[in-house]
């Protein structure tokens, strides 16, 4: 079962306007949101995360906005570059219970930016 | 990426084989996590450790195991290889564990079970 979702598989965005990602997710007991950019290959590498305490969170030209009662998250990603054209993934995890915390991954959502 | 490097790059090997992959760390994190990625599912963690000889399953273990002698070499044994376990496997380290750092992870290993 996927508790953790990205419903839209690809997106095209052109050169300058703003690229929202969106993300959804079913279990309540996370605690930590976070997202990943990826290259081809290339590994994940992390952008930027919140915390369920927070609703917003912002890094540049990256805002993670989140919407618990909605159990939602979304980038924003303003202005979007070329660049920015890669894989990204929406990951969640809950407090750690001692051992480690463990992050679950969305299948990604393929952003192209055209000029 | 600097810190973290995965062995091999490329992997093709013949069904009922024994595989095994190396994640190799220079910096000293606790937390080495290995996941797999494909199409349609992407990133599922595989085995996780918690330290030297601590080692715990994740969601898709079932044909693999994990040895952590040392803190920076976390191993990944593929037992008998079949081809639903071609794929594409990242191995990840935190040095806290906990979810708002997040995980560094290494470039991957592509393997193909023919």
């Amino acid at each position: 079962d996927q508790q953790v979702k990205q419903n839209s598989p690809s997106l095209s965005v052109q050169e300058g306007r703003i690229s929202i990602l969106n993300c959804d997710y079913t279990n309540s007991m996370f605690d930590y949101f976070l997202w990943y950019k990826k290259y081809p290959a290339e590994g994940p590498t992390f952008l930027i995360s919140i915390s369920s305490i927070k609703d917003k969170n912002e890094d540049g030209r990256f805002t993670v906005f989140l919407n618990k009662s909605a159990k939602h998250l979304s980038l924003h990603i303003v202005p979007s570059q070329p660049g920015d054209s890669a894989v990204y993934f929406c990951a969640a995890s809950g407090v750690s219970t001692g051992t480690a915390s463990k992050l679950t991954f969305g299948t990604g959502t393929r952003l192209q930016v055209t000029l | 990426d600097a810190g973290i490097t995965q062995s091999p790059r490329h992997k093709v090997t013949e069904t009922g084989t024994p595989v095994t992959l190396r994640c190799h760390q220079t910096e000293n994190h606790r937390y080495m996590y290995w996941y797999r990625q494909d199409p349609g599912h992407g990133l599922r963690l595989i085995h996780y450790s918690y330290g030297v000889k601590d080692t715990d399953k994740g969601e898709v273990s079932d044909g693999y195991s994990v040895s952590r002698s040392k803190t920076e070499d976390f191993l990944l044994t593929l037992e008998s290889a079949t081809s639903s376990q071609t794929s594409v496997y990242f191995c990840a380290i935190s040095e806290l564990g906990q979810g708002l750092s997040g995980y560094t992870f290494g470039s991957g290993t592509r393997l193909t079970v023919v």
